[in-house]
C-alpha cells in the first residue's frame, strides 16, 4: 500500500513546547502534504513539499523530507492550545491523495 | 472557509431510505473527491472525478452512487445503507488530481439507524 504512516499516534505536550510528528511512506512520490483536522471537521492543508525539496517552512511549521528514507517530519514550534488537532500526511498515488492514520496532538495550557 | 461547501452537515437515515450528499466548489478546480472517515480508521478514498469523468472507484459498494454533473458539483447518492456506513463523508477538490493541494469541505456526519 502507498499509505503513509504517522508516528506517534498521539502526542501530548505543554503549551510553548515544540511538537514533532513523523510520516513514513512506501513508494516514490511527487510530493508530500501535511493536513490538519479539528475534531469532526474537514481537513485543512498546511504545507506541500515536493520530492526535490528537503525542507520547507511556513510560519511556525517546518517540514522536512528525506526521500532516501521515505520519511517526512512536521515540526510545530512554540505550540499553542489552538494547535490541538489531528495531523495527517498525504502522498500522491496516481491521481489520488492517500492519507495516513494521523497523529492526535493535544497541547495543554 | 475553504471554498468547498458540503450539505447537509448532519444526516440521520434509516437503512431503507434514499438520500443524497452534495458538494460544491467554486475554486475552478478540475478534480473532485469523496472520502469516508470512520472512527479510528484512515481516510478512505471512495471516488475521484477529473473534468467530470470518474477516474477512480475504490471498490465502493453500489449502495453509494456518485454523480458529477459539472466540475463544480459532486453528489453522493445513498440507498439501502448499513449501520457500518455511518461515518464522516468528506468532499475535496484540487486543481490537478493528486498533484496539488486538496481543499476539503466540512463534511457530512452520516448516521445510519
Amino acid at each position: 500500500s502507498q499509505q503513509g504512516e504517522e508516528d506517534p499516534q498521539a502526542l501530548s505536550i505543554q503549551e510553548g513546547e515544540n511538537a514533532t510528528m513523523n510520516c513514513s511512506y512506501k513508494t516514490s512520490i511527487n510530493n508530500l502534504q501535511w493536513y490538519r483536522q479539528n475534531s469532526g471537521r474537514g481537513l485543512v492543508h498546511l504545507i506541500l513539499i515536493r520530492s526535490n525539496e528537503r525542507e520547507k517552512h511556513s510560519g511556525r511549521l517546518r517540514v522536512t523530507l528525506d526521500t532516501s528514507k521515505k520519511s517526512s517530519s512536521l515540526l510545530i514550534t512554540a505550540s499553542r492550545a489552538a494547535d490541538t488537532a489531528s495531523y495527517f500526511c498525504a502522498t500522491n498515488y496516481g491521481q489520488n491523495f492517500v492519507f495516513g492514520p494521523g497523529t492526535r496532538l493535544s497541547v495543554l495550557p | 472557509e475553504t471554498g468547498v461547501t458540503q450539505t447537509p452537515r448532519h444526516l440521520v437515515m434509516g437503512m431503507t431510505n434514499k438520500k443524497s450528499l452534495k458538494c460544491e466548489q467554486h475554486l475552478g478546480h478540475n478534480a473532485m473527491y469523496w472520502y469516508k472517515q470512520s472512527a479510528k480508521k484512515p481516510l478512505e478514498l471512495m471516488f475521484v472525478y477529473n473534468f467530470k469523468e470518474q477516474t477512480e472507484n475504490n471498490s465502493v459498494p453500489s449502495r453509494f452512487s456518485p454523480e458529477c454533473p459539472n466540475s463544480s458539483h459532486l453528489f453522493l447518492h445513498l440507498h439501502t445503507l448499513q449501520p457500518e456506513d455511518s461515518a464522516l463523508y468528506l468532499c475535496a477538490s484540487s486543481q490537478i488530481p493528486g498533484s496539488t493541494e486538496a481543499f476539503f469541505g466540512q463534511g457530512t456526519r452520516l448516521t445510519v439507524v
